[in-house]
């Protein structure tokens, strides 16, 4: 098993430019999230699925959208990057958020953007 | 809210143990994690606690839950400079009927030879 995948490891992009964040794994995982890391702030919800077909919001959800066609893929979408976007992204996953199973999550090896 | 904090610094020397603090606000939560991040890296989970549970052990790592304070505790024996990292601490609680993982500041462990 590969685990969670992004790409890219890096992206410089100038204010007002679009693009999309991959995320994948392998692991048939029901549960996926997005988070955003700035220092001192610690992790911060943007969005989440349940499931494919179903997403909602984080705490930090303006300014991303997001899909889940498949239960494999789950990219992260920055409609208008603005600098306040510059960050690292981590995209996790667990196998389902339902019940009292500890449900630990599997994270990827993070996105590092910067919005000039 | 939910919302969970930490300490952002941590010095201790090789060999000393370090305990790491966390308080937590939801009381639905009904696990708390410990994930840690070394440099460049994503979050791997150390260890995790059910709420039901007041310590748990796992070799050098020992976990402390106070649920009536809300406070939770990582402490690790015989620190090594391998563990230099961020520490963060995760509770996994109930929003209109979802669950959600709301992670602290992390505080970064600095080992010293």
């Amino acid at each position: 098993n590969a685990g969670v995948t992004q790409t890219p490891k890096f992206q410089v992009l100038k204010t007002g430019q679009s693009m999309t964040l991959q995320c994948a794994q392998d692991m048939n995982h029901e549960y996926m999230s997005w988070y955003r890391q700035d220092p001192g702030m610690g992790l911060r919800l943007i969005h989440y699925s349940v499931g494919a077909g179903i997403t909602d919001q984080g705490e930090v959800p303006n300014g991303y959208n997001v899909s889940r066609s498949t239960t494999e893929d789950f990219p992260l979408r920055l409609l208008s990057a603005a600098p306040s976007q510059t960050s690292v992204y981590f995209c996790a996953s667990s196998l389902t958020q339902r019940g009292t199973f500890y449900n630990e999550q599997f994270f990827g090896p993070g996105t590092r953007l910067t919005v000039l | 809210g939910e919302d969970v904090e930490q300490s952002l610094f941590l010095s201790v020397r090789e060999g000393d143990s370090s305990v790491i603090n966390c308080t937590y606000t939801d009381s639905s939560s009904t696990y708390l994690y410990w994930y840690k991040q070394e440099p460049g890296a994503g979050l791997q989970l150390l260890t995790y606690i059910f709420s039901n549970m007041d310590m748990k052990q796992d070799q050098r790592l020992t976990v402390l839950l106070n649920k009536k304070d809300k406070h939770l505790s990582l402490r690790i024996a015989d620190t090594q400079t391998g563990d230099s990292a961020i520490y963060f601490c995760a509770e996994r609680a109930i929003t209109s009927g979802t669950y959600k993982y709301i992670f602290g500041t992390g505080t970064r462990l600095k080992v010293l030879a």
